[in-house]
């Protein structure tokens, strides 16, 4: 069955890096992409990013360029997602989630859904406080 | 970029009886192979979310019957045809044609009155 487990809970001062992980099994890990959705104390979900687990491309939310990098290992099936300068709004509970394959070239990306589906397996979630 | 607008942001239901929730996004989502990408997911207190629906109206592996989707181009509800106590959670409304960015509904919470 598909899984997606992630790392535990990480308190961080202001300023500092948080590296969280998302181990995948059940499926080829390199057959789809991972996107990151966070969401804050008693607030919705906000998309962070995606991940192409094939080829290493990314795209980022326009509001964390400059602070985020995705990355994958395909050696051990896991994604990792890396917050830097971090800030108190950056509060959050972190989801992995298994997304659609896909490549980016010149700025833009592409795909062929084909028979995958969007966002259909989650991680548990991640606990990241930012407190001084 | 794509906002998804829900309402209402709170539904108190009876057990037993239906619910429902709507959802409209800014632009149309037809995708250009014809499909249209909005899923429904639903968060119980204390978990991650978990998807219901995809594509307007495809019931996820294990999920009830009693949740339908429907809708086209902009406008788009999820029902729940007997609200059962497990139900309890909030739901979002997710788009998923602009790739790959994916937007979300504020969430509306689902409790029994």
């Amino acid at each position: 069955q598909v899984q997606l487990v992630q790392s535990g809970a990480e308190v961080k001062k202001p300023g500092a890096s948080v590296k969280v992980s998302c181990k995948a099994s059940g499926y080829t890990f390199t057959s789809y992409g991972i996107s990151w959705v966070r969401q804050a104390p008693g607030q919705g979900l906000e998309w962070m990013g995606w991940i192409s687990a094939y080829n290493g491309n990314t795209n980022y939310a326009q509001k964390l360029q400059g602070r985020v990098t995705m990355t994958t290992d395909t050696s051990t099936s896991t994604a990792y997602m890396e917050l830097r300068s971090l800030r108190s709004d950056d509060t959050a509970v972190y989801y992995c989630a298994r997304d659609i394959p896909g490549y980016c070239s010149g700025g833009s990306c592409y795909h062929d859904y084909g028979d995958f589906i969007p966002t259909d397996y989650w991680g548990q979630g991640t606990l990241v406080t930012v407190s001084s | 970029d794509i906002v998804m607008t829900q309402t209402p942001l709170s539904s108190p239901v009876t057990l037993g009886q239906p619910a429902s929730i709507s959802c409209r996004s800014s632009q149309s989502l037809v995708h250009s192979d014809g499909n249209t990408y909005l899923s429904w997911l639903q968060q119980r207190p204390g978990q991650p979310p978990r998807l219901l629906i995809y594509k307007i109206s495809n019931r996820f592996s294990g999920v009830p019957d009693r949740f339908s989707g429907s809708g086209a181009g902009t406008d788009f509800t999820l029902k729940i045809s007997r609200v059962e106590a497990e139900d309890v959670g909030v739901y979002y409304c997710m788009q998923a044609t602009q790739f790959p960015h994916r937007a979300f509904g504020q969430g509306t919470k689902v409790e029994i009155k």
